[in-house]
């Protein structure tokens, strides 16, 4: 079974700031895939960004970048130059290699003008 | 990306009446979907699995009975709601998978689904 921590059910950050949302995991998968979505009050699921848990390298989409710690089982997400349309619930998620996903609670985030 | 429509957005029906809701992949085919419930600032939980032409695998604590979900073909699941009551008001949102390989899961845009 898997299972997705989100230690912090709210962030808030300054526009143009940086924050970091953190997300820790356990699998018992070899081979897996970790996904960030954002979730705004409209409540479509939208996909941030996504790692393939046997590339090294962290992946990065833009002003979004994550840091992927295998051993750890950490997978935190990185919000650089935060814009007030980034203010949103963000679900860390666990996808088996069936596309089965298991969801972290979320984090509030909050962007302050 | 993929797109994945769900119908309807929203519906209220009355207690003791059952409501479906519709899952289509409108330019990919799904060989599985998936049915996830979310309540208020809570996780999505994964309700069941369904892969075309064969029964959904339903997640431990979910009544096979009460959600009944039907994944007749590769662009479209539903889930059926039967006998509702007020405590199965929530959000149900459903993903779709495509071809072999690919993990991705597309998401709908959800069903908000209030029993008066």
């Amino acid at each position: 079974a898997q299972t997705v921590t989100q230690s912090q059910p709210e962030m808030s950050v300054q526009e143009a700031e940086t924050v970091t949302l953190s997300c820790t995991y356990d699998t018992s998968e070899s081979d897996y895939y970790l996904f960030w979505y954002k979730q705004p009050p409209s409540r479509q699921m939208i996909l941030v960004i996504r790692q393939e848990a046997y590339k090294q390298q962290n992946a990065t989409e833009n002003r979004f970048s994550v840091n992927f710690q295998k051993a750890a089982k950490s997978f935190s997400l990185k919000i650089s130059d935060s814009q007030l349309g980034d203010a949103a619930m963000y679900f860390c998620a666990h996808n088996t290699n069936a596309g089965k996903s298991t969801f972290g609670d979320g984090t509030t985030l909050t962007v302050k003008p | 990306g993929a797109v994945v429509s769900q119908h309807p957005s929203w519906v209220i029906c009355k207690s003791g009446t059952s409501v479906k809701i519709e899952c289509r992949s409108l330019d990919f085919q799904a060989t599985t979907m998936f049915w996830y419930r979310q309540f208020p600032k809570q996780s999505l939980m994964l309700m069941a699995t369904s892969n075309e032409g064969s029964k959904a695998t339903y997640e431990q604590g979910v009544e096979k009975d009460k959600f009944l979900i039907n994944h007749a073909s590769l662009t479209l699941s539903t889930l059926t709601v039967t006998s509702a009551h007020p405590e199965d008001s929530s959000f149900y949102i459903c993903s779709a998978r495509g071809e072999q390989g690919n993990t991705e899961a597309f998401f709908g845009q959800g069903t908000r689904l209030t029993v008066v």
